[in-house]
């Protein structure tokens, strides 16, 4: 079945320094979405790509969609403690309204 | 606008017990979803209503798994009986028709311990 992984699946950094988190899908996707879950709650929807090679920007955050729609990224410039959390990527797979949720990147800043 | 509420919080039994999560979606939002989150892992849909009827149950274990959408609101998840391995946090979330646009709205989930 279709499978999406995510890498790393942990990663600690500094406060100030980036950070990035990569989505991988065994399968072609028609879109994927990325969602935040912090310590203790709940994911929280962040942002969808659809396009073949689309960026999408948030402040501090920059979303890719690769161009063969297999893979994407998730990349936050000088982070903050407020980034603390678990990044999940979802991938829709095509000919249906399924999401498959990544394995998900959990993210420490050290202040 | 309300979220997506989710009742218990959390919750503790004992294997071969049974339990039930209560969920009740967004005013509005017709597609409702039940997700088990094992720690350290991400969500896996278990059972996804349209309205009142089901679309997709296909990872719901059905032999001790069972799932209800009454009137096209509200919905109940029961595990009966519960095994340890189906300790994790049970997520309902809702979407208006399709959620390839806004994506899914989660409530803030059951932690269950089977223990």
């Amino acid at each position: 079945g279709q499978q999406v992984m995510q890498i790393p699946q942990y990663q600690h950094v500094q406060e100030g320094e980036d950070f990035t988190t990569y989505c991988n899908s065994s399968t072609t996707l028609s879109n994927i979405q990325w969602y935040k879950q912090r310590p203790g709650g709940h994911p929280v929807f962040l942002i969808q790509l659809v396009k073949s090679g689309e960026v999408k920007k948030q402040k501090r955050l920059t979303f890719q969609f690769g161009e063969a729609k297999k893979n994407s990224s998730l990349h936050i410039t000088a982070t903050q403690t407020t980034d603390v959390g678990t990044y999940f990527c979802a991938g829709q797979r095509i000919g249906t309204y399924k999401y498959i949720f990544g394995t998900g990147t959990r993210l420490k800043v050290l202040a | 606008e309300a979220g997506v509420a989710q009742s218990p919080r959390y919750k503790i039994i004992e294997k071969r017990q049974s339990v039930a999560f209560w969920c009740n979606p967004i005013s509005g939002h017709a597609t409702l979803y039940w997700y088990q989150q094992i720690l350290g892992q991400g969500p896996k849909l278990l059972i996804q209503f349209q309205n009142n009827g089901v679309v997709d149950d296909s990872q719901l274990p059905k032999d001790r798994f069972s799932a209800e959408r009454l009137k096209g609101v509200d919905s109940t998840l029961k595990i009966q009986p519960a095994k340890l391995e189906d300790s994790a946090v049970y997520l309902c979330a809702s979407s208006l028709d399709r959620p390839d646009t806004y994506g899914y709205t989660f409530g803030s989930g059951t932690r269950l311990t089977v223990v």
